[in-house]
């Protein structure tokens, strides 16, 4: 069974448009993410809930959105797609916030033409 | 946050040792050092986390001198499949927020 899975892998769209990306996650952990990976590697954090609470929002546009139904589940929202969204996101989950054990999905490459 | 220094890339061969350096010179006095390996279209994985001097798994070792300003990842015999990104993070252990994984050391064993 997938810990952490991804829906869809990926995802091409035109700018403008909205789009949704889904995470499950089947570890029972309290606490899930989403990552932003650019075309250099650089992967940087964007949001973290933890028992269904945001708990990190870094400096991210407000069209994105994440939304959490659940513990098993981040979903990710976004408005109005500019070319500069285009990237891979990864979602992860973890046990508390500890570095350490956070499982990671297998990312969705979004790209926005 | 601790700001961390990676070479961009190295390359190895089969059977080698491989020991990737990962510079640190803000650490704080709770922050903890881990790294992740990334293969090609999948997500970062958990490799080691170390606070000081050194600790192993079955799949690396991690040195870390006293004054905690840099660590080693030592990648034991690699072989072709150890060909990925790695990533040297450091933060405190109870914060995620301190999760910016960089670009990364990207290693290529060649055969």
């Amino acid at each position: 069974d997938t810990a952490v899975s991804q829906t869809p892998k990926y995802l091409v769209t035109q700018m403008g448009n909205d789009k949704s990306i889904k995470c499950e996650q089947n570890l029972g952990h309290d606490t899930m993410y989403w990552y932003k990976q650019d075309s250099k590697k650089f992967l940087k954090i964007m949001f973290s809930y933890n028992n269904k609470e945001l708990i990190i929002n870094e400096t991210v546009p407000n069209r994105f959105s994440p939304k959490s139904p659940d513990k098993a589940h981040l979903n990710l929202h976004i408005n109005s797609l500019e070319l500069g969204d285009s990237a891979v996101y990864f979602c992860a989950s973890s046990q508390g916030t500890s570095v350490n054990t956070q499982y990671f999905g297998p990312g969705t490459r979004l790209t926005v033409l | 946050l601790a700001k961390t220094t990676q070479p961009i890339s190295m390359d190895s061969y089969e059977g080698q040792e491989v020991n990737i350096t990962c510079s640190h010179n803000n650490i704080a006095t709770n922050d903890y050092i881990t790294w992740y390996q990334q293969f090609p279209s999948q997500g970062p994985r958990f490799i080691i986390q170390g606070y000081k001097t050194k600790v192993t798994n079955e799949v690396a070792s991690l040195f870390i001198p006293a004054d905690r300003k840099s660590s080693t990842l030592s990648l034991p015999r690699v072989s072709l499949s150890d060909t990925a990104v790695y990533y040297c993070l450091v933060g405190d252990k109870g914060s995620a927020r301190q999760l910016t994984f960089g670009s990364g050391t990207q290693l290529t064993v060649l055969p």
